[in-house]
């Protein structure tokens, strides 16, 4: 079965500040798929990065940044110079791509909340 | 850009009541999706559908069915409402084989039943 776990439940941090998400899984599929989705308070989940399991290389999108190690089964996620439009619940999830697994699985979800 | 849309931003429902929920987008994708969100459980698939008139349940699929007549259209169906029905309802498709490609979400139901 595949899990993903995010650890933090609530995270609040003084606009301008950096702050890093994190985001651990399990599976037993060789190549698999990562996402990382952001819900703002209006609701819609809007979709961030995908990332598949053999590209460990990591990326960069303006003030968005994803660290995906393969040893430690992470995939976190740093949001540098916070702003308060920032503030959203972050979701990981993982789908694989053999049929049973392809469905995403989804964490619980990180608050973050930025303090201007 | 990929637009998926839900008949209904907010819903208040009575115990019984039988429930429509409609998504519907237009990108031509092959696969839908209803997800309920819960707090501190995250989102949980309770259908989906890779084609027209497919149907395979999720992970919660009690009190819940589904209808896909056509490609662009996926109705989550409450047969007879429950209180622990309450909920968060999203709809998502996308359009190759799900393990692979990117969901994209419409903007949520808030269904309340009392």
């Amino acid at each position: 079965a595949q899990k993903v776990t995010q650890a933090q439940t609530e995270i609040s941090v003084v606009e301008k500040e950096d702050v890093t998400l994190d985001c651990v899984y399990e599976t037993r599929d060789t190549t698999y798929y990562l996402f990382w989705y952001k819900q703002p308070p209006s609701g819609e989940l809007v979709f961030l990065i995908r990332r598949n399991s053999f590209d460990e290389q990591n990326e960069i999108s303006g003030r968005y940044s994803w660290n995906f190690q393969k040893s430690t089964s992470s995939f976190n996620f740093t949001i540098t110079a916070s702003q308060v439009v920032d503030s959203a619940v972050y979701f990981c999830a993982l789908s694989g791509i053999n049929f049973g697994n392809e469905k995403l699985t989804f964490g619980t979800g990180t608050r973050l909340t930025i303090i201007p | 850009d990929v637009k998926v849309t839900q008949s209904s931003r907010y819903l208040v429902k009575r115990t019984g009541e039988k429930v429509f929920l409609e998504c519907v987008q237009d990108m031509d994708h092959e696969n839908m999706f209803w997800y309920r969100q819960d707090p501190g459980l995250g989102l949980r698939l309770i259908y989906f559908s890779y084609d027209v008139k497919m149907k395979e349940k999720g992970d919660i699929p009690e009190g819940y069915s589904v209808s896909r007549e056509k490609k662009e259209r996926f109705s989550l169906i409450l047969e007879s409402a429950s209180t622990n029905q309450t909920s968060m309802y999203l709809c998502a498709s996308s359009l190759d084989w799900p393990g692979t490609d990117t969901q994209y979400f419409g903007p949520g139901t808030r269904l309340t039943v009392l």
